[in-house]
């Protein structure tokens, strides 16, 4: 079957500007979680999205904002871009929420250059 | 707040048995322990889960001690295409706390 799909796989925007990231989850998988990926953090997790519903949240400014849709696609926004911002951005999914025996498959992220 | 640390790096010998390490504190006694791969220009790749004990599959094997406070994940005969990033995750307090990543080289 089909893995995640992370649209679009590459982006440039300049500071100041807003950018929506989209992903499309494993057919029947109902959870979507979001990571940012950067050299000097590493993998810090943004939020996690279930049925429709954000379950849990990282510890990022609101700046930083999702959603997920009645198909289990999801999409991730971030406005006012700084610089700080560039990095790839992972989406996740898996069958279940986080809490319980699960296994997330991720997508091959979204490289977003703030310039 | 779970901190995860792992060694930044470690080499190996083709044919020969890895194990890496993941220190964690703070988590509960359910908490899930997660290991990923992750390639160049790809995202992770689940390896192995766990939350206690000893879990075994076709790739690799997970021992958890009883006092929870690190992880090993131990890959039998690396060969060089597991050159990667290996990654543990735990969820703790419906957080999601990726570790600092161990970059695995295999020597021929």
């Amino acid at each position: 079957k089909a893995g995640v799909t992370q649209t679009p796989r590459y982006l440039i925007k300049t500071r100041g500007q807003q950018v929506t990231l989209s992903c499309s989850p494993i057919s029947g998988h109902r959870s979507v979680s979001w990571y940012q990926q950067t050299p000097g953090q590493g993998l810090q997790f943004l939020f996690e999205y279930f049925s429709e519903t954000q379950r849990n949240k990282g510890n990022f400014p609101g700046r930083f904002s999702g959603r997920q849709f009645s198909n289990s696609r999801s999409e991730m926004n971030v406005s006012t871009l700084e610089l700080g911002d560039s990095a790839l951005y992972l989406c996740a999914s898996s069958l279940e929420f986080s809490g319980s025996s699960y296994e997330q498959y991720f997508g091959p992220g979204t490289r977003l250059t703030v310039t | 707040l779970a901190k995860t640390t792992q060694p930044i790096s470690m080499d190996s010998y083709e044919g020969q048995e890895v194990n890496i390490t993941c220190s964690h504190n703070n988590i509960a006694t359910n908490d899930y322990i997660t290991w990923y791969q992750q390639f160049p220009s790809q995202g992770p790749r689940f390896i192995i889960q766990g939350y206690k004990t000893k879990v075994t599959n076709e790739v690799a094997s997970l021992f958890i001690p009883a006092d929870r406070k690190s992880s090993t994940l131990s890959l039998p005969r690396v060969s060089l295409s597991d050159t990667a990033v290996y990654y543990c995750l735990v969820e703790t307090g419906n957080q999601f706390y990726f570790g600092t990543g161990t970059s695995l080289t295999v020597i021929p």
